[in-house]
């Protein structure tokens, strides 16, 4: 079956860093996905990766290692704006993206 | 128009009604998806639409129908709403199908009682 696991919920401080897991498991890849979603409003795209490797956009950065089936989004000088859910999403062999819970990011002061 | 849209933004319906939601982006993209999205669950993709006159079924398909009559829009349609279909519904686009951003419309807040 496919399946995109990622942490309920997470909390960290004001300019710290933190980082969201996601294990994926898809009927073939295509690319491995993170959205930002703001509570009551759509999705939005933050970041693609269909290589191996790190993938740095400002203080965003994503991951990928395709052999553990495995991504991460790192978040870095955090803000409060950045409190929001995380999608991790996969693209699977009839490009069409399983979706994951999202992850619930609370910053505090 | 700027974007993609949808209408409307929230609705309360009775079961057993029939319902129309609209989507309609000017971006002129080939690919639009109908999602739906329940709290604790992922998105969970509707139907899609690869290109105009070109139509597919996704995840969960059962009890809705779509139509792709030009590039511009793309209307999902509850034949006889069950409260089940009480959701926040999604329409996005992409470029292409399988295009590596999908950009999302609002969302139509729907309830069925």
């Amino acid at each position: 079956g496919q399946n995109i696991d990622q942490p309920t919920e997470m909390t960290a401080t004001e300019g710290a860093i933190v980082q969201i897991n996601c294990t994926y498991q898809t009927s073939g890849f295509n690319g491995l996905f993170w959205y930002q979603q703001h509570a009551g409003e759509a999705p939005t795209f933050l970041s693609y990766n269909v290589l191996d490797g790190l993938e740095e956009k400002g203080r965003f950065s994503s991951f990928l290692s395709r052999s553990k089936g495995y991504s991460y989004l790192l978040l870095k000088e955090l803000q409060m704006k950045d409190s929001a859910s995380y999608l991790c999403a996969s693209m699977d062999s009839n490009y069409q993206l399983i979706w994951g819970a999202g992850t619930k990011l609370i910053i505090k002061p | 128009i700027a974007g993609i849209t949808q209408a409307p933004t929230s609705q309360i319906l009775a079961a057993g009604r029939r319902m129309t939601l609209r989507c309609t982006q000017d971006m002129r993209h080939n690919a639009m998806y109908w999602y739906r999205q329940d709290l604790g669950l992922g998105l969970r993709l509707i139907h899609y639409s690869n290109t105009a006159g070109t139509t597919g079924k996704g995840e969960v398909p059962d009890g809705y129908s779509v139509s792709r009559a030009n590039t511009d829009d793309f209307p999902l349609t509850l034949a006889s709403a069950v409260p089940s279909q009480t959701s926040v519904y999604f329409c996005a686009s992409s470029e292409l199908a399988g295009g590596k951003e999908q950009f999302f419309g609002p969302g139509t807040r729907l309830t069925v009682l």
